[in-house]
């Protein structure tokens, strides 16, 4: 099973709410990445946890809130966005580092604010 | 640190014509190199990977891609395109030492011409 499942598949949100992306993989993985990419572009890399420790933060600002409950599941709390902030958002894991590099990423969550 | 270079943002082919997407990447240590495709609306989806040992890769769906460590290349190449194939290509670096941060070229879109 290679999947990694995100909820939900659509949000649209006002600049006031708070809301939550959710991620789930059962492969195993240690790693686990939440990306945000813009329309034809490639996807930028937000946040990286690592045996459940936040490892990577890419200078994010905080109306974006990373959150590792366990292994298998990543969340993303979102609060007091912006418009600019509307794109798709990609979960990934990764069995980490070596041999197990590759990412496998979920369908994403595409987000609009309004 | 590492960086990739897709020099086609878009490529024409007729169906059932070959195809070469181009990438290089540029970096100090040893590398691990992936193709990624996205379909309209979904996610990323793993085509192939080179980690170590052969220098020709083979993937999923026809393609397959050359490692060239004194070109610091590694291009992808079906022989055959489908209508189906239609999509953004990403090529995608790590390094060994920092395997959790993959690096993202700019994509090539491929368009397949009936």
């Amino acid at each position: 099973d290679t999947e990694v499942t995100q909820t939900p598949k659509h949000l649209v949100m006002g600049m006031t709410n708070k809301k939550s992306l959710k991620c789930e993989q059962h492969m195993g993985h240690r790693a686990m990445y939440w990306y945000k990419q813009k329309a034809k572009k490639p996807p930028e890399l937000m946040f990286v946890y690592s045996y459940e420790k936040l490892s990577i933060n890419e200078s994010v600002p905080s109306r974006f809130s990373p959150e590792c409950p366990n292994s298998s599941l990543l969340n993303l709390h979102l609060h007091a966005l912006q418009p600019e902030d509307s794109a798709l958002y990609l979960c990934a894991s990764s069995q980490g580092q070596g041999e197990g590099a590759e990412q496998y990423f979920g369908p994403g969550t595409r987000l609009t604010v309004t | 640190a590492q960086s990739v270079t897709q020099l086609d943002s878009q490529v024409p082919v007729f169906e059932e014509a070959p195809v070469e997407l181009r990438c290089n990447y540029s970096s100090s240590v040893s590398v691990y190199l992936f193709w990624y495709v996205q379909y309209p609306n979904q996610g990323l989806q793993l085509l192939l990977k080179y980690l170590s040992g052969s220098t020709l890769v083979k993937g999923i769906n026809g393609f397959e891609a050359e490692f060239n460590k004194s070109q610091t290349s590694f291009h992808l190449r079906k022989p055959s395109v489908h209508i189906s194939d239609t999509a953004e290509y990403f090529c995608a670096v790590s390094d060994h030492s920092s395997a959790s941060k993959i690096i993202f070229g700019s994509g090539t879109r491929l368009s397949i011409r009936p």
